[in-house]
């Protein structure tokens, strides 16, 4: 089974503090994402990397940006966390190689920024 | 712009009725699409999928529709369970890449 792991499921930070989630892939999926999700707006890709210390914006990028130095591990950074950055953050992979198939979710984090 | 539509932000279903859930969706390039189920607390699971060029696919009490003409697909579940009772995304992709992701629909199945 493809298990896609984040690091944390919950995380309370202060505003201001730099903040790191990690997310770790264990199929050799060329592509990971991070999306997050909040009621009403649906799941929102910040930004998608199809390989190593490749990325990509995805739709919400401000306040964030991204790591991925390795295949497996791919990093999400809010450099200087804010009371809007409040939300559920969710890690994915696929395959890549243009073929279409399913993305694996993390459990996801639920981030509070105070 | 949001390029996959859910306009329905919940349902509910008696137990043994059929559901059925919708999405459009405005990019015709779109050549793959899926559903996802999302417990709260939890991350999306993936259910089930269909190509562009297929028009249904079915996996055991799910059933996914697709007109292309009308850029819309659904997902039926047939009969609804209790444990059905989540949030629903549909998906599109082209290329194999990028996602594309509706804003959700809450699913309450009545027992």
């Amino acid at each position: 089974d493809v298990k896609v792991t984040q690091s944390s499921r919950y995380l309370v930070k202060r505003t201001g503090e730099k903040v790191f989630l990690e997310c770790v892939q264990d199929m050799d999926h060329e592509n990971m994402f991070w999306y997050r999700q909040d009621p009403g707006l649906g799941l929102r890709l910040i930004y998608f990397s199809y390989d190593v210390k490749m990325k990509e914006k995805g739709d919400i990028p401000e306040g964030y940006s991204v790591s991925r130095e390795k295949k497996e591990r791919f990093s999400l950074i809010l450099e200087s966390a804010s009371t809007n950055q409040t939300s559920m953050y969710l890690c994915a992979s696929s395959f890549g190689h243009f073929m279409n198939t399913e993305a694996f979710f993390g459990q996801g984090t639920r981030l509070t920024v105070v | 712009d949001q390029q996959v539509k859910q306009n329905s932000p919940s349902l509910s279903v008696q137990e043994g009725r059929i559901s059925i859930l919708n999405c459009d969706y405005t990019n015709s390039m779109f050549d793959y699409f899926l559903w996802y189920k999302k417990y709260p607390a939890e991350g999306p699971t993936f259910l089930i999928s269909i190509s562009s060029i297929k028009d249904k696919n079915e996996d055991g009490r799910f059933t996914v529709f697709l007109n292309k003409s009308a850029k819309h697909l659904s997902l039926h579940i047939v009969p609804s369970q209790p444990g059905d009772s989540a949030v629903y995304f549909c998906a599109a992709i082209f290329t194999g890449n990028q996602f594309y992701f509706g804003t959700g629909t809450s699913l309450t199945v009545i027992p």
